[in-house]
């Protein structure tokens, strides 16, 4: 029963376009939610949050978007980068992050120069 | 740099003999993670550790095992590896329980033959 889908297993954006990757729960109970980033040969390492009070966080080039009625995340990259190609989780969490992560299973960013 | 090493990055068994993975941190922290990916999976936790208590997930087969010295390692042991146990094996650290920022390490590939 895989609560956190990333339906995408792959996606290829130009150079400088924005990248939107999607995320869906299933789990009512999930109220935190993180994106991790992967290069090859490296662990995961983390790139952003949100949590359910909010709609949308930003860092930088890196915004993520939750709507909960929805059950749907996405991750924007704008403008993309070549660095940016890696894999990226999905993850989430109840108990706003006091319960143990669960990760979708991934969708491989590639940015063409 | 602070961070999360694991050792070793590949390792081939046979199939049924004893195999442990290494983990070590350097950031302190009071949790620790491990997680089995397998190929095109999400990252399952298998169980972790809050300073020495540990945490079993409860599908967590019992033919692994983990031991937790002391707050900078930590050890996966498999007992009796059979072909499905082929993965990644991640370890993961937080300065708190729950669903928070983890620190990953670059993973262990296990190979069962």
């Amino acid at each position: 029963d895989q609560q956190v889908k990333q339906n995408s297993p792959s996606l290829s954006v130009q150079e400088g376009r924005i990248s939107i990757l999607n995320c869906d729960y299933t789990n009512s109970m999930f109220d935190y939610f993180l994106w991790y980033k992967k290069y090859p040969a490296e662990g995961p390492t983390f790139l952003i949050s949100i949590s359910s009070i909010k709609d949308k966080n930003e860092d930088g080039r890196f915004t993520v978007f939750l709507n909960k009625s929805a059950k749907h995340l996405s991750l924007h990259i704008v403008p993309s980068q070549p660095g940016d190609s890696a894999v990226y989780f999905c993850a989430a969490s109840a108990n706003f992050g006091n319960e143990k992560l669960t990760f979708g299973t991934g969708t491989r960013l590639t940015i063409i120069p | 740099d602070a961070m999360v090493i694991q050792n070793p990055r590949y390792q081939v068994t046979q199939f049924g003999k004893p195999v442990t993975l290494s983990c070590s941190q350097t950031l302190n922290h009071n949790v620790m993670y491990w997680y089995q990916q397998k190929s095109s999976q999400a990252p399952k936790l298998l169980f972790h550790y809050y300073d020495k208590d540990f945490n079993n997930e409860a599908d967590t087969p019992d033919n692994f095992q983990s031991r937790r010295p002391n707050t900078s390692f930590c050890f996966l042991d498999i007992r009796s590896p059979g072909l499905g146990d082929a993965a990644m094996y991640l370890c993961a650290t937080s300065g708190r329980l729950g669903g928070y920022e983890q620190y990953f390490g670059p993973g262990t590939r296990l190979t069962v033959t």
